[in-house]
């Protein structure tokens, strides 16, 4: 079954630090690139971040540069994003998504999402 | 960063109407520009990729076109499972940006 599982959301204070997961199973990991999508309550999507399928590239949100890191381990088909120093403003519901096209925004799978909450 | 900004915001429609969303891009992209669909407490659906390309198992009514900064998603004959909001992000530069989404309601 082809299916992206994000875990590792929560309630989390101003300026500490908190890592997602996504496990990803029925698709050769490694052989795509990852990204992590976010969604504020109630508001739009945010590009967050994506990593090349051999982690050889990373590219960021202007929102999030400098704090979060995206990272992958091919050996265990899990995607992760360490977000340190959060603020208010990251509070969202954090999908991870597949991409379908190789170096194209078409995200052919997205997990459930994992909700965290920065108060 | 290219800001990507939608019209309509939201519009009303009923089943079988024809309706029509635009995606205009702060500077030309040309044409890489994906198009998602989302349903309430879903996660966002692909449509169209590369403007025009329509992701396999989309139903035809769903079309896409445009280039460099104007693009548009037209969806025929609405279906009940169409009402939706939808998102269009442009894929040319990084960082990546997101329309700010147009909800169909009925």
């Amino acid at each position: 079954q082809v299916e992206l599982v994000e875990s590792g959301g929560g309630v989390v204070q101003p300026g500490r630090s908190l890592t997602l997961s996504c496990e990803a199973s029925g698709f050769t990991f490694r052989n795509y690139g990852m990204h992590w999508v976010r969604q504020a309550p109630g508001k739009g999507l945010e590009w967050v971040a994506v990593i090349w399928y051999d982690g050889s590239k990373k590219y960021y949100g202007d929102s999030v540069k400098g704090r979060f890191t995206i990272s992958r381990d091919n050996s265990r088909n899990t995607l992760y994003l360490q977000m340190n120093n959060l603020r208010g403003e990251d509070t969202a519901n954090y999908y991870c998504a597949k991409e379908g096209v190789r170096f194209l925004g078409a995200f052919d799978m997205w997990g459930q999402g994992t909700m965290v909450t920065v108060s | 960063a290219i800001q990507m900004t939608q019209s309509p915001s939201s519009l009303s429609a009923s089943v079988g109407d024809s309706v029509t969303i635009t995606c205009r891009a702060s500077q030309g992209i040309r044409n890489q520009l994906t198009w998602y669909q989302q349903s309430p407490g879903k996660a966002p659906k692909l449509l169209i990729y590369a403007a025009s390309t329509l992701q396999s198992g989309v139903p035809s009514r769903f079309s896409g076109s445009g280039s460099d900064t104007d693009f548009t998603l037209a969806i025929s004959s609405l279906q009940p499972e169409d009402f939706a909001t939808y998102f269009c992000l442009q894929d040319f530069i990084f960082p990546w940006t997101f329309g700010q989404g147009t909800k169909v309601e009925i």
